[in-house]
């Protein structure tokens, strides 16, 4: 099974600042056929499922704002927010879909600093 | 509106068995591979099995393989989920999701049901 670890655990970030997080995955998620990452970024809020936010490693989901932004390829990825907004305040968690089982990581949980 | 709504959830003995059911609506479920995730405190999120439009295809984790079996009625845009021989392990928040259709991600997912085996 592929094993997606994300880094760090959590991380507290001042309102307007930039926070970064981090995963990787124990193998390629890329698929040569087309040249697309299989990977995912999901916001879960407390009480609420979670939210797909972007798809192919960096595609934003329709109505998703643009301060969110997903980069990297193949084993290594990032989900940054440009600006932290009071209600960013959630667990986020990448996910391949690449290989099954599909897989996640362990989640981030991010804080106003 | 898409929605998934998911019903069936409660408290088990071990050994027990459940079915869990989601009611979709707002889409053409038919075409859809729909799928179960769980989240329980100590595991996280944990993709449990997923199965094809048309029903002919389904593909489930190790751990439930042999116990839980993966079904839907297209007819009735619901998808199901047979849980027996249950362990405290499965104790978890069982989440119906809409794959979304260009790879894998997950784009819809219902607000969950709870099973407790204990």
């Amino acid at each position: 099974d592929i094993v997606m670890t994300q880094s760090p655990d959590s991380l507290a970030v001042s309102l307007g600042e930039r926070a970064t997080i981090n995963c990787k995955s124990s193998q390629s998620v890329l698929r040569t056929s087309n040249n697309k990452s299989y990977l995912a970024w999901y916001q879960q809020k407390p009480r609420q499922p979670p939210k797909l936010l972007i798809y192919w490693a960096s595609t934003r989901e329709s109505g998703v704002p643009d301060r969110f932004s997903g980069s990297g390829s193949e084993t290594d990825f990032t989900l940054t927010i440009s600006s932290l907004q009071a209600e960013d305040v959630a667990v986020y968690y990448c996910h391949q879909y690449h290989h099954t089982p599909r897989t996640f990581g362990q989640g981030t949980k991010v804080e106003i600093k | 509106e898409v929605q998934l709504v998911e019903s069936g959830g409660g408290l088990v003995q071990p050994g027990g068995s459940l079915r869990l059911s989601c009611a979709a609506s707002g889409f053409t479920f038919s075409t859809y591979w729909m799928v179960w995730v769980r989240q329980s405190p100590g595991k996280g999120l944990e993709w449990v099995a997923n199965i094809k439009g048309d029903g002919n295809e389904n593909y489930y984790l190790d751990s439930v393989k042999g116990r839980f079996t993966i079904s839907r009625d297209n007819a009735k845009n619901s998808l199901y989920l047979q849980m027996n021989s249950l362990r405290a392990e499965d104790t978890a928040v069982y989440y119906c999701v809409r794959d979304a259709m260009r790879g894998g991600d997950f784009d819809v997912w219902g607000q969950g049901t709870t099973v407790t085996v204990s």
